[in-house]
């Protein structure tokens, strides 16, 4: 069974640019979480998505936006960038919201702002 | 405000020894608390998940355990490998939220031959 992708890998931007992130879950899976990682603050939940429809955010800015589809990828966009978004985007997926599941990572995208 | 706290913040230690990681939470209400591993550039590696009523979970060389009335957890790893040497992250879900995940800084472990 696939794992989580996520595309791209890595990623340059310059400063007020926009740049969308894709994630595709487990088959079958139709619960995806994005998370922000960097070393200062470690990571952080973004927002998660369940059929479509957004569950729960985290506080993050309105730059930061996302979306699922019926087939439940998922795409995360950040508008306006700032030097401080630099940092390690991970999704997750999970069969259904937990209590309990399990969620299983992507390997992040790698964003980097000049 | 939800915190997860944990100690220490890195950690060296030889091959084959045993070594134990801490996790404090603040979280309430409580839904369940996992144990991840992430290796550097790697997304984190699940390797427990525990609910209130669990006290202690193994998977493997891992060993996890929880005391919810205390709202510590710790993550025992016994006869390390080189492999080992990775962040281990402390997490906890509340409540009915979902993913909505607080996480632990994380305790840095490196395994030195």
């Amino acid at each position: 069974k696939a794992g989580v992708t996520q595309t791209p890998r890595y990623l340059i931007k310059t400063r007020g640019q926009q740049v969308t992130l894709s994630c595709s879950p487990i088959s079958g899976h139709r619960s995806v979480s994005w998370y922000q990682q960097t070393p200062g603050q470690g990571l952080q939940f973004l927002f998660e998505y369940f059929s479509e429809t957004q569950r729960n955010k985290g506080n993050f800015p309105g730059r930061f936006s996302g979306r699922q589809f019926s087939n439940s990828r998922s795409e995360m966009n950040v508008s306006t960038l700032e030097l401080g978004d630099s940092a390690l985007y991970l999704c997750a997926s999970s069969l259904r919201p937990p209590l309990g599941g399990e969620q299983f990572f992507g390997p992040g995208t790698r964003l980097t702002v000049l | 405000k939800n915190q997860v706290e944990q100690s220490p913040q890195s950690l060296i230690i030889l091959e084959g020894k045993n070594c134990t990681l801490q996790c404090n939470y603040t979280v309430s209400p409580f839904s369940n608390l996992r144990w991840y591993k992430q290796d550097t550039g790697r997304g984190p590696v699940s390797l427990t998940i525990m609910t209130f009523s669990e006290n202690t979970k193994s998977n493997g060389r891992y060993t996890a355990t929880l005391d919810a009335d205390t709202k510590q957890s710790s993550l025992h790893i016994t006869a390390s490998q080189l492999s080992d040497s990775a962040s281990y992250i402390c997490v906890v879900s509340e409540g009915d939220a979902g993913n909505m995940l607080t996480f632990g800084g994380g305790t840095r472990l490196m395994v030195k031959p």
